[in-house]
């Protein structure tokens, strides 16, 4: 099974950057794709083919992927931004999602 | 506007079964694989099942295979989980995705909760 580990919580005060890692065996080889999941809803894709956002997605969050590490970037973080990330990767006719860390708006 | 709609969930007894299904609308149904990925309370999502847009291949995670089947009807706009043998693990919620670009999940349905209990 593939594992993607990523930390329970980051924390960030308003205004500033927030980085989420998600690691993983050779994850550069992989496109990454990211989910923002608030409390009571469904998640929503927020990064997909490691850096592309979709429409309607702020400019303030981006990608980055190489090696054994993808990163999820939120830039000028705001308190909306508080919420449940998680990382997947499609490897080997199996879904694999990341551990989820908590993004906590100071 | 795509739009997903679960519908079907509820309580059932371990060992028993239950079928639920997505509706779809929004978008050519048939040219997109389908996804369904749970969350159990407080925890974090799990792949589930997955099965390409002519229906023609399947997949599943380890800890359903043999008792989950996932299945559509394009005819209908309408992806389905059959759960069978189901125990209390199998609690959660459980969304319906539609695949989008390199595997992504670019739309998620609002989730039905499947709750096994005695």
């Amino acid at each position: 099974s593939y594992v993607l580990t990523q930390p329970p919580s980051v924390s960030v005060a308003p205004g500033k950057t927030a980085r989420i890692t998600c690691g993983g065996d050779d994850i550069g080889s992989r496109p990454v794709h990211w989910y923002q999941q608030k409390p009571g809803q469904a998640p929503v894709l927020v990064i997909y083919y490691d850096s592309d956002r979709p429409s309607g997605i702020p400019e303030r969050f981006s990608g980055s992927n190489s090696g054994n590490t993808a990163t999820l970037t939120i830039s000028r973080v705001e308190a909306g931004d508080e919420a449940d990330y998680y990382c997947q990767v499609w490897d080997n006719n199996n879904d694999h999602f990341g551990t989820g860390t908590l993004v906590t708006v100071l | 506007e795509v739009q997903l709609l679960e519908v079907g969930g509820g309580l059932v007894q371990p060992g028993g079964s239950l079928r639920f299904s997505c509706g779809a609308s929004g978008f050519t149904f048939s040219g997109y694989a389908m996804t369904w990925v749970r969350q159990a309370p407080g925890k974090g999502l799990e792949w589930v099942s997955a099965i390409s847009g002519s229906g023609d291949s399947t997949y599943y995670a380890d800890s359903v295979k043999g008792r989950f089947t996932i299945s559509r009807d394009n005819s209908k706009n309408r992806v389905y989980l059959q759960m069978n043998a189901v125990t209390v693990e199998d609690t959660g919620v459980y969304y319906c995705a539609k695949r989008g670009s390199g595997g992504s999940c670019d739309y998620w349905g609002q989730g039905i909760p499947v709750t096994v209990s005695s």
